[in-house]
């Protein structure tokens, strides 16, 4: 069935760094674009990044531009999202989530959702 | 940014209610709002896309509506499974934005 998990999250000093990945299964990986978004427990969702199905062209919020990094490996069937000079504010749990609809539309939603990575940012 | 203004942030209902919960983003995002249902520890479900469009193995107690800037979804008639956080979502522009979040408990 669909499935993506994600590892990689743990603690991490403030301006250390970390590499979350996502390992998707159940459907053609390279055939769809795929998100990356935050969630400090008990708050809301926040949109971080999303990249093409074939890397080709991202996207990013303005938080954590020229900090985080989203890339993936379609031979791996993997996500991942880099994360550099880590801050206090970005400890929260991190999910990857499948872009739908397939490339060819420009509006994409998240259909398919990891059970996240927690990240921790403290000395 | 495209602002998501959720409200009420907390709803208390009893199961056999109908309940709706409204989202407004600060500028047109066309149909491009989604609906996304979360429980505590969870990930986020999917609900409804395009505004309207009731996605796959979802309850047809649920429905969405809207265009533009005013959004709502409904639930006709509140199950013990639908006492959870919903959160509405802009994929019109980047950066996409969500709604804060109403949460519907008893």
């Amino acid at each position: 069935q669909l499935q993506l998990v994600e590892s990689g999250g743990g603690v991490v000093p403030p301006g250390g760094s970390l590499r979350l990945s996502c390992a998707a299964s159940g459907f053609t990986f390279s055939n769809f674009a795929m998100h990356w978004v935050r969630q400090v427990p008990g708050r809301g969702l926040v949109w971080l990044s999303l990249i093409w199905h074939d890397g080709s062209n991202k996207y990013q919020a303005d938080a954590v531009k020229g900090r985080f990094t989203i890339s993936r490996d379609n031979s791996k069937n993997t996500l991942y999202l880099d994360m550099n000079n880590l801050r206090a504010e970005d400890t929260a749990v991190y999910y990857c989530a499948r872009a739908f609809p397939p490339p060819g539309y420009h509006y994409y939603y998240m259909d398919v959702w990891g059970r996240g990575t927690t990240v921790t940012v403290s000395s | 940014d495209i602002q998501m203004t959720q409200f009420p942030p907390t709803l208390s209902g009893s199961v056999g209610d109908r309940v709706t919960i409204t989202c407004r983003a600060s500028q047109s995002v066309d149909s491009w709002l989604a609906w996304y249902q979360q429980k505590p520890g969870k990930a986020p479900k999917l609900l409804i896309f395009k505004a309207s469009s009731l996605e796959y193995g979802v309850p047809s107690r649920f429905s969405g509506s809207g265009f533009g800037t005013d959004f709502t979804l409904t639930i006709s008639s509140l199950q013990p499974d639908d006492f959870a956080t919903y959160f509405c979502h802009q994929y019109h522009t980047y950066p996409q934005t969500f709604g804060q979040g109403t949460k519907v408990d008893i």
